[in-house]
């Protein structure tokens, strides 16, 4: 069965701009994450969503936003990116409501100039 | 807040010698502990979780309360060995991971 994808793999944008990643979780899996991960700050939680609704937010600040659609599938947006914004960002999804049984995606590499 | 401490950078062992990853916890209570893996180039995986206490491509980890810690061992390391390992704690009440720095292992013939 397919795993968690996360499209696309790579991302170039400027600072100002704006950019959406999308992931899509193992099929029946409800519940979908996003982390960013860097080389000073490690991995960081930044939200998660279970049936549409986002459950819990990490301390990031307002640009980062989240959805997800009724097939579960999920995209993240970060609105007028900063240098700081260049990260991998993860995304992983579990099956239940609760628990932490998560499988990771490859990952958006984003990069900022 | 809670925090999961993994000390070491980097850790460099030679093929066959035990391996001792060291993380330790902040909570309290019953937490969830779990290693996660990411090899060279590939996503990062579950290796174990404590609470289902099983030995994964020879690793384990015992849960020690009293030193609140989870340390991940193996008694001989094989090359394929060397990859990123991360520490993580669940947060039960945002159900997310709260991860460490993580910890390179270099495994050298």
């Amino acid at each position: 069965k397919a795993g968690v994808t996360q499209t696309p793999r790579y991302l170039i944008k400027t600072r100002g701009q704006q950019v959406t990643l999308s992931c899509s979780p193992i099929s029946g899996h409800r519940s979908v994450s996003w982390y960013q991960q860097t080389p000073g700050q490690g991995l960081q939680f930044l939200f998660e969503y279970f049936s549409e609704t986002q459950r819990n937010k990490g301390n990031f600040p307002g640009r980062f936003s989240g959805r997800q659609f009724s097939n579960s599938r999920s995209e993240m947006n970060v609105s007028t990116l900063e240098l700081g914004d260049s990260a991998l960002y993860l995304c992983a999804s579990s099956l239940g409501a609760t628990g932490f049984g998560y499988t990771f995606g490859s990952g958006t590499r984003l990069t900022v100039v | 807040a809670q925090r999961v401490t993994q000390p070491e950078k980097l850790l460099s062992v030679f093929k066959g010698a035990p391996v001792e990853l060291k993380c330790n916890y902040s909570y309290s209570g019953s937490p969830e502990l779990f290693w996660y893996v990411q090899y060279s180039r590939q996503r990062l995986q579950l290796l174990l979780r404590h609470i289902s206490r099983e030995s994964i491509k020879g690793f384990t980890a015992d849960l020690n309360k009293g030193e609140t810690s989870f340390h991940l061992k193996k008694p001989f390391a094989q090359e394929e060995d060397s990859a990123m390992y991360y520490c993580a704690q669940g947060d039960g009440a945002t159900n997310k991971l709260i991860f460490g720095t993580g910890t390179l292992l270099a495994v050298q013939p």
